[in-house]
C-alpha cells in the first residue's frame, strides 16, 4: 500500500461547480499536512496547509481527519483556471523529514 | 529573493555521458531534497540533504550522485547516463527546524532527455 494515496482522476466538470479531492495516509505519525497544485510542466507549488479544525482559502476548503486517516480539499465554485493535478504530501515528525507526496489528482475544469 | 533555482532547464545527453544538474536556494534552508517525476509515477526521491554536511538515498537513488556543496548548493550528478533516466528532475529545499511546520519550495524543473 502506498503511503499516500489519491485517485488520479480525471476530474471532468463545469465551471461554478463544487469538487472534492480525498487522500489517504497510512503513516499515523504524519504530523502536518499539505495540498500542492502542479500545473502542466511546471513545478508543484504550495497551494495550502491542513490544520486540524479545517482551514479555508477563498474558494478552497481543507480538512483533515485524523481518525480515518484522510485529507481532504474542496474546490468552490471552480474556474477555468483551477485545471491542474493537485498533490497532497504528508509530512512525519522530525526535523530530517521526508516528505511523502501522493501522485496527484488531476482536475479539469470546461466550459 | 529567488527561491529556488535549477540549470540546466533542458538536456538532451547521449547514453553514457555524465553531467551534472545544478540546484540552489536563496532562503536559508536546512534541507534539500531531488526528485525525479515521470508520467504516471509521481514524485519519487532520488536523494536527499537534511542538512550541511549529510545525504542520503531516497526511494530511487540508483545511477545518481550528490553533493551537498554548501548550505545553499545541491548538486545531482549523472555519471553515466542511460534512457530510463529521461524524466523531469525538480529540487526543493526546507527549512526543517524543530517546532516549525514548514513544507517544501521546489525549482523549475530541469527537462533531461538520455538518447
Amino acid at each position: 500500500r502506498k503511503e499516500v494515496e489519491q485517485d488520479p482522476g480525471p476530474f471532468n466538470v463545469p465551471e461554478g461547480a463544487t469538487v472534492a479531492f480525498n487522500c489517504t495516509y497510512s503513516n499515523s505519525a504524519s504530523q502536518s499536512f499539505f495540498w500542492y497544485r502542479q500545473d502542466c510542466r511546471k513545478e508543484p507549488k504550495l497551494l495550502m496547509s491542513v490544520y486540524s479544525s479545517g482551514n479555508e482559502d477563498g474558494r478552497f476548503t481543507a480538512q483533515l481527519n485524523r481518525a480515518s486517516q484522510y485529507i481532504s480539499l474542496l474546490i468552490r465554485d471552480s474556474k477555468l483556471s483551477d485545471s491542474a493535478t493537485y498533490l497532497c504530501v504528508a509530512v512525519p515528525t522530525g526535523t530530517a523529514s521526508k516528505l511523502t507526496f501522493g501522485t496527484g489528482t488531476r482536475l479539469q475544469v470546461t466550459l | 529573493n529567488a527561491g529556488v533555482t535549477q540549470t540546466p532547464k533542458f538536456q538532451v545527453l547521449k547514453t553514457g555521458q555524465s553531467m551534472t544538474l545544478q540546484c540552489a536556494q536563496d532562503m536559508n534552508h536546512n534541507s534539500m531534497y531531488w526528485y525525479r517525476q515521470d508520467p504516471g509515477m509521481g514524485l519519487r526521491l532520488i536523494y536527499y540533504s537534511a542538512s550541511e554536511g549529510t545525504t542520503d538515498k531516497g526511494e530511487v537513488p540508483n545511477g545518481y550522485n550528490v553533493s551537498r556543496l554548501n548550505k545553499r548548493e545541491f548538486s545531482l550528478r549523472l555519471e553515466s547516463a542511460a534512457p530510463s533516466q529521461t524524466s523531469v528532475y525538480f529540487c526543493a529545499s526546507r527549512i526543517s527546524l524543530a517546532g516549525v511546520q514548514e513544507t517544501q519550495y521546489f525549482g523549475p524543473g530541469t527537462r533531461l532527455l538520455v538518447l
